[in-house]
């Protein structure tokens, strides 16, 4: 079955430890996206890369870091820099429409953090 | 600046049709987008808009007007299952970077 995955589901850190998620698909989508959630809240863009070895910083980028040396891996670290980490991280990927078709991103079942 | 504007909440009782609204100041984009969201779950698609009008699948319809910057999804034969966040979004051209609605709670009531 194609999708995406996210380990682990859920992920304890201690105040000024950096923590890698992962983030893997197999759908063959040439972009993929960072979200960050907090409760009763909406999707912050946290980073999306384009293309492999290519991504853009997003709205809430400061404290994060990202690499795409793999088309089917995008993984996101949550840096000691990053104030107020405890949210809900959703990954997803980009099913591109033509100029009149669906334009499509498929979640991830999220990571959710939680510092101590 | 780019912003998509939704009601925060709205409440149904089962049966009920509802529309949750999408209004939005963004200088252009490829088509408007509906997420479904569950709590504790990651987002679904639901429906697509590429052209201005109404897009029907199943018990979902959404509605797209450009000159009018509005859109909607329109639920019909509310079910408890409905109960959820949604959300629209567009991706403006020329770049790969999303925009999500500030989300729309839906509450059905037995």
């Amino acid at each position: 079955d194609g999708g995406i995955t996210q380990s682990p589901k859920y992920l304890f850190r201690k105040e000024g430890q950096n923590v890698t998620l992962s983030c893997e698909q197999n759908l063959n989508h040439d972009a993929m996206y960072w979200y960050r959630q907090d409760p009763g809240q909406g999707l912050r863009l946290i980073y999306y890369s384009q293309i492999v070895n290519d991504f853009q910083k997003g709205d809430i980028a400061e404290g994060y870091s990202v690499s795409r040396e793999k088309k089917e891996s995008f993984p996101l670290t949550v840096t000691s820099a990053q104030k107020n980490p405890t949210a809900f991280y959703l990954c997803a990927s980009l099913k591109q429409a033509g100029r009149a078709g669906t334009d499509t991103q498929y979640f991830g079942p999220g990571t959710r953090l939680t510092v101590l | 600046g780019q912003s998509l504007e939704q009601p925060s909440e709205v409440t149904a009782v089962e049966g009920a049709i509802v529309q949750i609204n999408c209004t939005y100041q963004t200088s252009g984009f490829y088509g408007l987008s509906w997420y479904q969201q569950h709590d504790g779950g990651a987002p679904t698609f639901l429906s697509y808009n590429a052209l201005d009008g109404l897009e029907e699948t199943g018990r979902f319809s959404s509605f797209l007007s450009r000159s009018d910057s509005y859109g909607y999804l329109l639920l019909q034969e509310l079910q408890m299952k409905d109960s959820a966040s949604y959300f629209c979004a567009v991706r403006p051209p020329g770049t790969y970077k999303y925009i999500f609605g500030t989300g729309t709670r839906l509450k059905v009531l037995a």
